[in-house]
């Protein structure tokens, strides 16, 4: 098994640019969740969807973030305009329907926003 | 709400010498406790969860927590640890929930483990 896959693993950008993470979850888990980890505020839960449909977007921090999942093998995550205060490391992870409580981590997106 | 708190950011130890990471945790309701390892530039893996049943879980790579609801703690021990165990550790929790589905889990600040040859 693969694992949850993400990409790129680092992105350095200038402020005020479009960025774009991308995720692709296990096989046949039924829910993803994207989580931003900082050193200030340690690992957020950004957004989680269920078979493809975003339920609860509360930690979204501002209207410039944005979550999409098309099919159940992929989804974005993507900021825009990028600011200085989004650097942090972007996880994307997926659990399957009847064990939600253990959540399969990708290895991470370090974000640096120049 | 619930709430998670770790009191050791770090965590020095010589190896082969016990450790114990320590996890305290505040809900109004039953739950379920985990912990995960994040190794260097890697995401978390589960370390152990508690969901019912014995008070002590055992995980991978010779760790255990022990469940204490007096308490509302959740520590985790392992009797040696080896360089390898070098990484940050996060205790996490949420709710039982009593209609399925996805309850959620709020991860503490997490405890850096150092392992001194």
């Amino acid at each position: 098994d693969a694992g949850v896959i993400q990409s790129p693993r680092h992105e350095v950008t200038e402020m005020g640019q479009e960025v774009t993470l991308r995720c692709k979850p296990i096989s046949g888990h039924d829910y993803l969740f994207w989580y931003r980890q900082t050193m200030m505020r340690g690992l957020e839960l950004l957004i989680y969807f269920n078979n493809n449909v975003p339920i609860d977007d509360s930690g979204m921090p501002e209207d410039r973030f944005s979550a999409k999942m098309p099919n159940a093998s992929f989804s974005t995550l993507k900021i825009q305009p990028s600011e200085p205060r989004d650097s942090a490391v972007y996880f994307c992870a997926s659990s399957p329907w009847d064990t939600t409580d253990t959540q399969y981590f990708g290895p991470g997106t370090r974000l640096t926003v120049l | 709400a619930q709430s998670v708190t770790q009191l050791d950011s770090q965590v020095p130890v010589f190896e082969e010498a016990p450790v114990e990471l320590r996890c305290n945790y505040s809900s109004s309701v039953s739950v379920y406790l985990f912990w995960y390892v994040q190794y260097p530039n890697q995401g978390l893996q589960l370390l152990l969860k508690y969901l019912s049943g014995s008070t002590l879980v055992k995980g991978i790579n010779g760790f255990e927590a022990e469940f204490n609801k007096s308490q509302t703690s959740f520590h985790l021990r392992k009797p040696s640890v080896h360089i390898s165990d070098t990484a940050e550790y996060f205790c996490a929790v949420s709710d039982k929930g009593t209609s399925g589905g996805y309850q959620k889990v709020t991860f503490g600040t997490g405890t850096k483990l150092q392992v001194i040859p």
